[in-house]
């Protein structure tokens, strides 16, 4: 059983669409987040939902959109693709996100690359 | 601000020998330092982490973690290597400033020559 599972795995696009992935975890945790993994393996967060309320949103361009219809999932919608999107996409859940204790669980991750 | 560093691009190391992946971290206040492990194109999976209490930390695969606060160092070990533990090792420590919001280190990439 896939605890944090994302689809595609693979999206190969042009530049100027507009594409969305997706992510559900059947962990039964509440909170979600949404992590690029650039060229150079370096990891960093963009933006986290707690019971599908934004409490993490990073200094990420607007182009980029997350959306949680509920705990369970977590989508992300980009928009105008551009050629520095090109990465890989991880979604991670945590029971609890407010203490920092908590462990994250990530998804198998999404790469995107933007022609 | 937080942050984290790994000073090592790359550890190499023998199999059967002890392997050390370093880890150092800057906070305000205590920390909460993780370890993650990441396989050629797979999510990160985890390994350990600190919370409070015991300064040696065991976790998955056999590896254990001992934080340091004197030298704010959270380095991560095993005891004996194995090959198929070659992969990419990221260090990461709670930000400060709220949620569960973890900032990476920039990932050391293990590799174990049989």
């Amino acid at each position: 059983d896939t605890a944090v599972s994302q689809t595609p795995k693979y999206l190969v696009t042009q530049m100027g669409n507009d594409k969305s992935i997706k992510c559900e975890q059947n962990l039964g945790h509440d909170t979600m987040y949404w992590y690029k993994q650039d060229s150079k393996k370096f990891l960093k967060i963009m933006f986290s939902y707690n019971n599908k309320e934004l409490i993490i949103n990073e200094t990420v361009p607007n182009r980029f959109s997350p959306k949680s219809p509920d705990k369970a999932h977590l989508n992300l919608h980009i928009n105008s693709l551009e050629l520095g999107d090109s990465a890989v996409y991880f979604c991670a859940s945590s029971q609890g996100g407010l203490a920092g204790r908590e462990t994250q669980y990530f998804g198998p991750g999404t790469r995107l690359l933007v022609l | 601000a937080q942050s984290v560093a790994q000073p090592e691009d790359q550890v190499n190391v023998a199999e059967g020998n002890p392997l050390t992946v370093k880890c150092t971290y800057s906070v305000s206040g205590n920390p909460y330092l993780f370890w993650y492990v990441q396989y050629p194109n797979r999510g990160l999976q985890f390994l350990l982490k600190y919370i409070t209490g015991d300064n040696l930390v065991k976790g998955s695969y056999g590896f254990e973690a001992e934080f340091n606060k004197s030298q704010t160092s959270f380095h991560l070990k095993k005891p004996s290597a194995l090959v198929s533990d070659s992969a990419l090792y990221f260090c990461a420590v709670r930000d400060y400033g709220g949620y569960n919001k973890l900032i990476f280190g920039a990932g050391t990439r293990l590799a174990v020559h049989p």
